[in-house]
């Protein structure tokens, strides 16, 4: 079976400072794992993905993750935050136990104080 | 950039109606989704459908649902007789490739449905 956990429900940040969202998986495969953002009122935007390549995964508008397989961890995070990624964060690992249905973590609340 | 549409945003039924929520997915994908978000909760996988059949259902799916691709362009999940607990918002989802674990899912905008 496999799992993943979103260790916080919410976290806050100043403009400009760095941003770490944590997330941590079991999986009885090697898993694909992926970050998605949420605007408000929008769909869910793929971030950037783990599928076995490179272990530090660079995606779009700055953000990076590390597969850390020892940790069980692909956590997401990002130099210097921006209002705009005020948003959700969905953490998702799929391909464990033959199955290719996704699991969702909870979602992280990601807010940005000026 | 093409994107997933959904229709309506917002669905207010009444216990016990018929609710048709619709999708259209990306003109040249393959592999579609639902999934369902009820408020406060994860957002679950409901069901994937290839090739004008289902691939994989959860356990949620039951015989309440149905998903069918009328025409070339709409994917549409039916709830046959909503009960309070379908309220939830509804992601459509679709991927180019043919479902494999590594393939990008892309998501629609939601369509909030509220069972009164």
């Amino acid at each position: 079976a496999q799992s993943v956990t979103q260790l916080d429900s919410h976290v806050s940040v100043s403009e400009g400072t760095p941003v770490l969202l944590r997330c941590n998986y079991s999986s009885s495969y090697s898993p694909s794992l992926f970050w998605y953002v949420q605007h408000p009122n929008k769909g869910l935007q793929l971030l950037l993905k783990y599928t076995s390549a490179a272990t530090l995964v660079k995606g779009i508008n700055g953000f990076e993750a590390e597969f850390k397989k020892s940790e069980t961890s692909f956590h997401l995070t990002k130099p210097s935050a921006h209002m705009s990624d005020a948003a959700e964060y969905f953490c998702v690992v799929s391909g464990s136990g033959g199955s290719y249905i996704p699991t969702f973590g909870r979602g992280t609340s990601l807010i940005v104080h000026p | 950039e093409p994107e997933v549409t959904q229709t309506p945003s917002h669905q207010v039924t009444q216990m016990g109606q018929e609710v048709i929520l619709r999708c259209v997915p990306i003109s040249n994908h393959l592999y579609f989704y639902w999934y369902r978000q009820i408020l406060g909760q994860k957002v679950e996988f409901l069901v994937s459908f290839y090739n004008n059949e289902i691939s994989e259902k959860s356990e949620i799916f039951d015989d309440q649902f149905s998903v069918e691709r009328p025409d070339g362009s709409n994917f549409t999940l039916k709830i046959r007789s909503t009960k309070l607990e379908d309220s939830a918002m509804y992601f459509c989802a679709s991927t180019k490739g043919s479902g494999a674990p590594t393939d990008t899912q892309y998501f629609g905008p939601g369509t909030r449905l509220t069972v009164l």
